[in-house]
């Protein structure tokens, strides 16, 4: 079946610094969505992208929709404390089957 | 203009019950996901459905597990029979299909087998 690779699986970063993390795949999405959750919470929509070559931010996270359509990028710019959690891409098929990666766990140091 | 809900939160059921997971997407969303977490873990499709129909349930064990999304009422996952290794966080997901589908999550609901 169709599989995201999410990279990478977690991070340990300063407060203030800039993150990175990306979903590939060997498969095309018509649209990529990215999520954050926190413990004992459901996944909370950040960003959706539509299009191939899409950019697009939402505050200080900016993410892409590759030109493949088989990978996705999210940016957080100036980290703090509350963006620690789990992030997570999503890709939707022609069928509209969402498929997740596994994740990307974000700690911040103190 | 209420989000995705489920209920119960945390439902806690002895091995060999039953547990009924309910759904209610959001006003207009007519496609239905459920997925299952383990802690420290993704999310693992379970079920895909729109009103009244199973559209892929290529994640849902062959056994014991069942989804519905009738017409009128919430969306239901239900495992019978329930085992240990069934405890898990079970979330559901809504959208209104189509282009540009956004998905919106639930709570989730903890189930704890004991």
């Amino acid at each position: 079946g169709q599989q995201l690779n999410q990279s990478p699986q977690s991070m340990f970063i300063q407060e203030g610094e800039d993150v990175s993390m990306n979903c590939t795949s060997s498969s095309i999405f018509n649209t990529w969505l990215w999520y954050k959750q926190d413990p004992g919470e459901g996944p909370v929509l950040l960003i959706a992208l539509y299009k191939a070559g899409e950019l697009t931010s939402n505050g200080r996270l900016t993410a892409q929709f590759g030109i493949t359509r088989k990978d996705s990028f999210l940016n957080i710019s100036a980290s703090i404390p509350s963006d620690v959690g789990i992030y997570f891409c999503a890709g939707v098929n022609r069928d509209d089957k969402i498929i997740f990666g596994k994740g990307t766990r974000l700690h911040i140091l103190p | 203009n209420a989000g995705v809900m489920q209920n119960p939160r945390h439902l806690v059921r002895r091995r060999g019950q039953e547990a009924r997971l309910r759904c209610s997407p959001m006003k207009g969303h007519s496609h239905v996901y459920w997925y299952r977490q383990l802690p420290e873990e993704g999310l693992k499709f379970m079920v895909y459905l729109q009103k009244e129909n199973i559209i892929d349930e290529s994640g849902m064990p062959k056994e014991r597990f069942s989804a519905e999304f009738p017409k009128e009422g919430p969306s239901i996952l239900r495992i019978q029979q329930v085992v240990r290794g069934d405890s898990a966080a079970y979330f559901c997901a809504s959208s209104p299909g189509g282009r540009n589908t956004e998905a919106f999550f639930g709570q989730g609901t903890r189930l704890t087998v004991v």
